[in-house]
C-alpha cells in the first residue's frame, strides 16, 4: 500500500531556531496536510496545500506542495516552546477522503 | 476551527466489557472516519463513512464496529474489550475544499483495557 516517509524522526532544538521537515511518496498525491499534535489531544490542522508547486504559510509556519507531487515540507521559523509536539504530514491521492499519514516528527524546543 | 466532539475523553475498564467511544460533529460532513493511535505513533484508519447507512473498514484491521444513522454522529462499539485494544481512539470529519477532502479531529478518547 502507499506509505509516506517522514523525516527527522525527532527534533530537540533551541528556542529561535528554524526547523525544517519533510515528507516523501513513491505515489503521486493531489492533497499534502499539515497537522500538529500536543500530547493527549487530537491533531490540528496547519496548514493545507491542493496544487503542486503551491507554498503556503500560516504565521511562523510555511509549507510547500513538491512539483513532483511525491513529497511536501513544513519549515517554523523562529522556534519558541510552544511549538513542542508531534508534527504529521497527511497525504491524499483519491477523492474518497482517506489520508496516508507520516510516522511524524517530535519537535522538543529547549528555552 | 472545527466543532467535532468525542466523548468519553479517557476511559479504564475491564476486560469483556463491552463500550461504544461517541463522536459527533456540528458542521454537516457527510464523511467521518475512526483512527487508532498509540502514543506518538502515526495514525491508521480502523472505519469510515460517506453518510448515513454507509460504513467501511479502513485499513487496519479492527474488531469495533460502527454504525451512522444520523449525519452528525458516528459511535464506535468494542463488544467485549480486550488489553489488545487500549490504544488512543480519534474521530474526524471531512469536507470537500478546493475539490478535495480535509479531514479535522476530534479531541480523541483514550480507552485502557485492564
Amino acid at each position: 500500500g502507499q506509505q509516506l516517509n517522514q523525516s527527522p524522526q525527532s527534533m530537540f532544538i533551541q528556542e529561535g531556531e528554524d526547523v525544517s521537515m519533510n515528507c516523501t511518496s513513491s505515489s503521486i498525491f493531489n492533497t499534502w496536510l499539515w497537522y500538529k499534535q500536543d500530547p493527549g489531544e487530537g491533531p490540528v490542522l496547519l496548514i493545507a496545500l491542493y496544487k503542486a508547486g503551491e507554498l503556503t504559510s500560516n504565521g511562523r509556519l510555511t509549507a510547500q506542495f513538491g512539483i513532483t507531487r511525491k513529497d511536501s515540507f513544513l519549515n517554523i521559523s523562529a522556534s519558541i516552546p510552544s511549538d513542542v509536539g508531534i508534527y504529521f504530514c497527511a497525504g491524499s491521492s483519491s477523492n474518497t477522503g482517506k489520508l496516508i499519514f507520516g510516522q511524524g516528527t517530535t519537535l522538543q524546543v529547549k528555552p | 476551527e472545527a466543532d467535532i466532539y468525542q466523548t468519553p475523553r479517557y476511559l479504564v475498564i475491564g476486560t469483556g466489557k463491552k463500550i461504544t467511544l461517541e463522536c459527533s460533529q456540528t458542521m454537516g460532513h457527510d464523511k467521518m472516519y475512526w483512527y487508532q493511535q498509540d502514543p506518538g505513533m502515526e495514525l491508521h484508519l480502523i472505519h469510515y463513512s460517506y453518510g448515513v447507512n454507509s460504513t467501511e473498514k479502513g485499513d487496519l484491521s479492527s474488531e469495533s464496529t460502527v454504525s451512522r444513522i444520523r449525519t452528525e454522529h458516528f459511535p464506535l462499539t468494542l463488544e467485549s474489550a480486550r488489553p489488545s485494544h487500549t490504544s488512543q481512539y480519534l474521530c474526524a470529519s471531512s469536507e470537500l475544499e478546493r475539490f478535495t477532502d480535509t479531514q479535522y479531529f476530534g479531541p480523541g478518547t483514550r480507552l485502557t483495557v485492564l
